[in-house]
């Protein structure tokens, strides 16, 4: 089985300031492919970041990256330059191979608020 | 249009009712998914489709109905739905099962 934690119900930030959203997961998999996705009001769930275990290498896209520590299963979004726009509900997903392939598995979810 | 709509947004529907969710992805994908996400809860997978047949299905209730008549359009055929079915429900799509998903607006469903 796997699971994905995410341990900060709500997070805020201050516009233009950086802010890092956690998230835990457990897999048996060795190869596995984690992902950030942000739910806006509108509902729409938007593909923020995704990191395949395989690469050590942090992803990063603009103002988004993560910090991946394999050992640990810990997979954290860091905001930089926070705006407006970035409030959102924020989701980790884990999509691991085995018994499990091509399930995403979604954490709570973590609403993040933007303050002007 | 381009990536993955889904239709209708809103839909209240009573208990007796039978009703049809539609999601079309415009992206060349091969692989379709359902997904629920009730308030307080993650989202659960429902359904996978590969090239039109369905590899996964999560113990879902027989209320819920897929279908998959080709790689573009996936179906979610409903009836003697229960209030606790109320949920957004989500369509996504891949390039094949494992790849990245991409979501659909979502079918906003109430269940009076």
């Amino acid at each position: 089985a796997q699971t994905v934690t995410q341990s900060q119900p709500e997070m805020s930030v201050q516009e233009a300031e950086t802010v890092t959203l956690s998230c835990t997961y457990d897999t048996s998999e060795s190869d596995y492919y984690l992902f950030w996705y942000k739910q806006p009001p509108s509902r729409q769930m938007i593909l923020v970041i995704r990191q395949e275990a395989y690469k050590q290498q942090n992803a990063t896209e603009n103002r988004f990256s993560v910090n991946f520590q394999k050992a640990a299963k810990s997979f954290s979004l860091k905001i930089s330059d926070s705006q407006l726009g970035d409030a959102a509900m924020y989701f980790c997903a884990l999509n691991a191979g085995g018994t499990s392939y091509g399930k995403l598995t979604f954490g709570q979810g973590t609403i993040l608020t933007v303050h002007p | 249009e381009t990536g993955v709509t889904q239709t209708p947004r809103h839909l209240v529907m009573g208990m007796t009712n039978k009703k049809s969710l539609k999601c079309e992805q415009h992206l060349g994908h091969n692989a379709m998914y359902w997904y629920k996400q009730s308030a307080k809860k993650p989202l659960e997978l429902m359904f996978v489709y590969s090239l039109e047949e369905r590899v996964e299905n999560n113990s879902v209730p027989s209320r819920f109905s897929p279908e998959c008549p080709n790689s573009s359009h996936l179906f979610l055929h409903l009836h003697t739905l229960q209030p606790e079915d109320s949920a957004l429900y989500l369509c996504a799509s891949s390039l094949k099962v494992g790849e990245t998903q991409y979501f659909g607006p979502g079918t906003r469903l109430l269940v009076l």
